[in-house]
């Protein structure tokens, strides 16, 4: 099976720009992995925010926006809010079996 | 609305098994594949398991392969996750969530000890 990795941890100062990676060790990631966002906030189920790579959800913010960027999935974040502190998970198809990153967890401060 | 309702979970000791429930409504159950996700105390989302919409393809984690068995029933609009030989590290809450992943249920917490 294989692993997805994410940066563990991540700051933003609140109005600034933040750019979380999602990486696969099968090589890269490409669309055809299909590659989703989720948000997570403590005792609150995850929250798609993007899918099949840069596609939002009537609900996302449009400060975030994903992306392919050197071989990984990408979740950019422009203009920090207070209430984007949360952990971050992508997720990859593997034709098949699904893989979630180990999140991310940004700290707006 | 669309809504997901997990059951099923508790406390078993391992080597048991389990059956999860998860009822859909304000959707077309039957036209959308379904997923089982699990989230251990503190740990991050691991991705369980995933059934197609007419129960044609069926997929697994490596960690629950042979002992986890995904199934539907379109007739009721219920998903079902039978586990057995329980293990302590599948100690969880347990989501259930639509195909998309637009929808989640908000979980069912399945811990196993003796």
């Amino acid at each position: 099976q294989a692993v997805v990795t994410q940066e563990p941890s991540l700051t933003v100062s609140p109005g600034g720009t933040v750019t979380l990676t999602c990486g696969s060790s099968t090589g890269a990631v490409t669309s055809g992995h299909y590659p989703y966002w989720f948000q997570q906030k403590p005792g609150q189920a995850p929250r798609t925010l993007i899918y099949d790579t840069n596609s939002r959800h009537s609900w996302t913010p449009a400060r975030f926006s994903g992306s392919l960027l050197g071989g990984k999935a990408a979740l950019t974040l422009s203009g920090a809010q207070p209430e984007d502190e949360a952990e971050y998970y992508c997720l990859l198809s593997y034709r098949g079996p699904w893989v979630f990153g180990g999140g991310t967890k940004l700290t707006v401060l | 609305q669309e809504q997901l309702v997990e059951s099923g979970g508790g406390v078993v000791q391992p080597g048991r098994s389990l059956r999860l429930s998860c009822v859909a409504s304000g959707f077309t159950f039957r036209s959308y594949g379904m997923h089982w996700v699990r989230q251990a105390p503190g740990k991050g989302l691991e991705w369980v398991a995933l059934i197609s919409n007419d129960r044609s393809e069926k997929y697994y984690a490596d960690s629950v392969k042979g002992r986890f068995t995904i199934s539907r029933d379109n007739s009721k609009n219920t998903l079902y996750l039978q586990m057995d030989s329980l293990r302590a590290d599948d100690t969880a809450v347990y989501y259930c969530a639509k195909d998309g992943l637009d929808s989640w249920g908000q979980g069912t917490l399945v811990t196993v000890s003796s």
